[in-house]
């Protein structure tokens, strides 16, 4: 099982491009990488999800190396609602190990 | 509505009494998983069910039960709680994809464990 390292936590301004990367050597061949944001009391929301390059929804980006060894979110012109923490998932199906996740504090 | 729905939200009990967290979805869901929270662990996978009557162990199954017997529901047990399972839980459900791909997870509100 691929286990990731992410930053504990980042600080931001509003208005500000933030990116959060996250470490997992040992991803497997079939694994895919998967981006969770949790908010105080809440449950953890999907935020995006990709396999190698670039992914890119209405709400982030997700830049995938080559190798897949890590995987980068990209928060275009955050604002204080994006305050919250940020998982990275790696895994197939069955058992998921969630990092400890990144708290990111965004400042006026 | 799309939602995964868990019961109760709150709960204060004591050492040794048995108690039941419910989770049930309504998206005709195949995977459903129960994690635990607390501060500074992330969240951690208790148990996770491939489809019915198919569990398995997570990372942390010690002192927990589950079952899966209908396909929206998937109940998670403490026989006999104690203080150390005091935490925060949250049920999960998602699409079982192709190649084992990760399908998005759709987490309920969490259910909030007091045991004394």
């Amino acid at each position: 099982l691929a286990k990731t390292t992410q930053p504990i936590s980042m600080d931001s301004y509003e208005g500000q491009e933030v990116n959060i990367t996250c470490s997992h050597n040992n991803i497997a061949t079939n694994d895919y990488i998967t981006w969770y944001q949790q908010f105080p009391s809440q449950g953890p929301r999907f935020i995006i999800q990709g396999y190698k390059t670039k992914v890119t929804n209405e709400v982030a980006s997700l830049f995938i190396p080559a190798d897949r060894k890590s995987s980068t979110l990209s928060l275009p012109r955050v604002s204080l609602s994006d305050t919250a923490v940020y998982y990275c998932l790696v895994g197939d199906i069955g058992k998921l190990i969630f990092g400890q996740g990144t708290e990111l504090s965004v400042k006026p | 509505e799309a939602q995964v729905t868990q019961n109760p939200r709150y709960l204060i009990t004591v050492t040794g009494k048995k108690l039941t967290v419910t989770c049930s979805q309504n998206m005709n869901h195949e995977y459903m998983s129960w994690y635990r929270q607390d501060p500074g662990l992330g969240l951690r996978q208790i148990y996770y069910s491939m489809n019915v009557e198919v569990t398995d162990k997570g990372d942390v199954p010690e002192g927990y039960k589950v079952s899966r017997k209908e396909k929206r529901n998937f109940p998670l047990i403490l026989e006999s709680p104690s203080p150390n399972q005091t935490s925060l839980y949250f049920c999960a459900s998602s699409r079982q994809g192709h190649f084992n791909s990760n399908q998005p997870q759709h987490f309920g509100d969490g259910t909030r464990l007091s045991i004394l």
